[in-house]
C-alpha cells in the first residue's frame, strides 16, 4: 500500500463547477499538508499548505485536513479552464531528521468552456 | 526575480554517456531536492541536501550522482548505470530544517530522452 493515494482521474468539469480533489494516506505522523499545481511540462508551484487539522482558505480554494480520518481534500469554487492542470498532493512528518515530502500521483483536471 | 532554474530545458542522451542536468537557486535555500517524474507515478526523490559539502539518497538513488559545493547549485549527473533515465527532472529547493522546511519550491523541470 502506499503511503499517499490519489485518484489520477482524469476530472472533467464545466467551467463554475466547484471541484473536489481528495488524497488518503496511510502515516498518522504526517503533520503538514500541501497543494501543488502543476501545469502541462512545467515544474509544481504550491498552491496551498496546512499544518495539522482544519481548513484553509485562499480566494476561491480551500484546503481541508481531517486527520482522524487520514484524508485530505482541496476545493476550488467557480473553476475557470486555467485551472485545468494536474494537481499533486504531499504531505510530511514533524520528524527533525528528514526534509522528505511524500507526494501523491496527482490528479489531472480539465475544466471545459 | 528569486527562484529555481533549471538547465537545459530538453537534453538527448546517447548510449553509455553520462548527462549532467544544472539547477541553481538565489532563494538563499539551505535545503536542494532532485526529483524524477514519470507518467502515473509521481514524483520520486532521488537525492537531497540539507547543508553544502552534504547529501543524502533518496528513494531512487541508483545510477545518479549529485554534488553540492556551493549553496545555490545542486547539479544532477545521470550515469550510464542509469537504464532507465527518460524522464521529467525537477528540482526544488526549501529553508531547511527548522524552518518551513516542508515548503518545497520547484524549478521548470529538464526533459531528459534517450537517443
Amino acid at each position: 500500500q502506499k503511503e499517499v493515494e490519489q485518484d489520477p482521474g482524469p476530472l472533467s468539469v464545466p467551467e463554475g463547477a466547484i471541484v473536489s480533489l481528495n488524497c488518503t494516506y496511510s502515516n498518522s505522523a504526517f503533520q503538514y499538508f500541501m497543494w501543488y499545481r502543476q501545469y502541462s511540462r512545467k515544474g509544481p508551484e504550491l498552491l496551498m499548505y496546512t499544518y495539522s487539522s482544519g481548513n484553509k482558505e485562499d480566494g476561491r480554494f480551500t484546503a481541508q485536513v481531517d486527520k482522524s480520518s487520514k484524508y485530505i481534500s482541496l476545493f476550488i469554487r467557480d473553476s475557470q479552464p486555467s485551472d485545468s492542470a494536474t494537481y499533486l498532493c504531499a504531505m510530511s512528518s514533524l520528524s527533525y531528521n528528514t526534509d522528505k515530502l511524500i507526494f501523491g500521483t496527482g490528479t489531472r483536471l480539465q475544466v471545459f468552456p | 526575480d528569486g527562484g529555481i532554474t533549471q538547465s537545459p530545458k530538453y537534453l538527448f542522451r546517447k548510449e553509455g554517456q553520462n548527462v549532467t542536468l544544472s539547477c541553481e537557486q538565489n532563494l538563499n535555500h539551505d535545503a536542494m531536492y532532485w526529483y524524477r517524474q514519470d507518467p502515473g507515478q509521481g514524483l520520486r526523490l532521488i537525492y537531497y541536501s540539507q547543508i553544502v559539502n552534504d547529501f543524502q539518497k533518496g528513494d531512487i538513488a541508483e545510477g545518479y550522482s549529485v554534488s553540492r559545493e556551493k549553496k545555490e547549485s545542486f547539479p544532477l549527473t545521470v550515469t550510464s548505470a542509469q537504464k532507465n533515465p527518460t524522464a521529467f527532472y525537477l528540482c526544488a529547493s526549501s529553508h531547511g530544517r527548522g524552518r518551513l522546511q516542508e515548503t518545497q519550491y520547484f524549478g521548470p523541470g529538464t526533459r531528459l530522452l534517450v537517443l
